[in-house]
């Protein structure tokens, strides 16, 4: 256990319906990163937030997909519309950057989301 | 566009043999690192190697960051079947050097040890 939470753990849902994922990070960390990982492939990056601000935004980050950290602590993830090939594992991964070195990045165990 | 290639993809092996997973590319890192992830869960940090030629030992598991910083290799001694899993190495974006804060994952080995 990293100390990274996710909620669901799994999600079944229907074409065209909207999910909500939730990430607690570890409490101290001001970093929070969300990747998405379909089968056979490594993670990829979705977007990241610096305390509240949303920082970067992936290509990948459809006008359906919207993320918020509104107090810098949890995050959601929000899909709307879902389609078939939303279905992935969706990592949070969260971090405290020390300055000048290396930024470690704690993943959480990820939510499955399949839509049918 | 920054990538990392992995090999070999799949890595099916008796338990007591060594193996050696490798992850490459054509753009500098400043920094690389290796995670485990079991099924159904989220990656798990082994290593992080930031020095060109720096070698870092992890039990019957060793890690090199090449000379330039564009590749790394990670060896296993005597594979036990807890080994199982797949390892993925993932490097920092950057711009001119910089590290934009996100990861780059490879697509990972599925490693098999079997009793």
């Amino acid at each position: 256990d990293t100390g990274v939470s996710q909620d669901p753990r799994h999600k079944i849902t229907k074409r065209g319906q909207n999910v909500t994922f939730r990430c607690d990070p570890i409490s101290e960390h001001n970093r929070l990163y969300w990747y998405r990982q379909t089968l056979g492939q490594g993670p990829e990056f979705l977007t990241y937030f610096q305390n509240e601000a949303q920082l970067e935004k992936s290509r990948l980050l459809s006008d359906r997909f919207s993320a918020e950290r509104p107090k810098g602590s949890f995050s959601t993830l929000e899909i709307q519309r879902t389609e078939q090939g939303d279905s992935a594992m969706y990592l949070c991964a969260s971090s405290l950057p020390p300055s000048g070195s290396t930024d470690t990045q704690y993943f959480g165990p990820g939510t499955r989301l399949t839509v049918l | 566009t920054q990538l990392l290639e992995q090999s070999p993809q799949f890595l099916s092996i008796q338990e007591g043999e060594n193996l050696t997973v490798y992850c490459n590319s054509s753009s500098v890192f400043s920094s690389l690192q290796w995670y485990r992830q079991e099924p159904g869960e989220g990656p798990v940090l082994l290593v992080t190697v930031v020095t060109g030629g720096e070698v870092k030992k992890l039990k019957r598991l060793t890690f090199q960051f090449g000379d330039a910083r564009k590749d790394s290799s990670l060896h296993i001694t005597a594979a036990q079947p807890g080994d199982t899993g797949l390892y993925l190495c993932a490097g920092e974006a950057g711009v001119h050097g910089g590290s934009q804060g996100n990861l780059i994952f490879g697509k990972g080995t599925k490693l098999s040890v079997k009793p």
